[in-house]
């Protein structure tokens, strides 16, 4: 069965680092998602991408990020200079296309920010 | 905006019947979707609802009434594996499709 995968599964930073998340959605998928969840927290939604741009965004989603798809087959957050408080589970998320409902979640990567 | 609630915690016995409840308050109402979430794990989808009335499905169901802005997701028969956060999500606006979460019911089964 076709799944998200997501990579690393946990990356461990030094604040004011940047790193890159790396997503492979689901290939016949062409809405892709992040979302984020803090540790005992809810998951909350960071941005949408469709047709190689950006659909929708969050208050959350500001200048510290960026969206990529660099290839056909890779969906990258970027978070430049990372802050104590991004320590949290990212979910990559697609789904196949706007009438279709249910999203899929990759495992997630947990980002440690020290 | 969204303004989701649910339940933080339930207990309940294996083989029995559980609900959990779900109030929202949101603008441009598009659907509302149930995941089940394992600790440490992603979300996986059960349910979604964008109509009135019961969505059945093996043993887990849904139910929405948007005139009073709630859901429930009912479970039959619960298993040990079926304690999990149960997570609660509206998604706003037409062609929209994030979805805004609730925090989520933990629910733990007993023997």
């Amino acid at each position: 069965e076709p799944e998200v995968t997501q990579t690393p599964s946990h990356q461990v930073t030094q604040m004011g680092q940047e790193v890159i998340l790396r997503c492979v959605p689901i290939s016949n998928h062409l809405y892709f998602y992040w979302y984020r969840q803090i540790l005992g927290q809810k998951v909350e939604f960071l941005v949408s991408f469709y047709n190689n741009e950006i659909s929708e965004k969050s208050e959350i989603f500001d200048d510290q990020f960026s969206v990529e798809r660099p290839d056909g087959s890779n969906f990258t957050l970027k978070i430049r200079s990372t802050k104590l408080e991004d320590s949290a589970m990212y979910f990559c998320a697609s789904n196949r296309d706007s009438g279709y409902n249910e999203q899929f979640f990759g495992p997630g990567t947990r980002l440690t920010v020290l | 905006g969204q303004n989701i609630d649910q339940p933080t915690e339930m207990t309940a016995t294996e083989g029995a019947i559980v609900q959990i409840n779900c109030t929202y308050q949101t603008s441009g109402f598009n659907g509302l979707f149930w995941y089940q979430q394992h600790a440490g794990e992603a979300p996986t989808f059960l349910s979604y609802n964008v109509l009135d009335g019961l969505e059945e499905k093996g043993r887990f169901s849904s139910f929405l009434s948007r005139s009073k802005g709630y859901s429930y997701l009912l479970l039959k028969e619960l298993q040990m594996k079926d304690s999990a956060s149960y997570l609660c999500a509206v998604r706003e606006g037409a062609g929209a499709n994030n979805l805004f979460f609730g925090t989520g019911t933990r629910l733990t089964v007993i023997p």
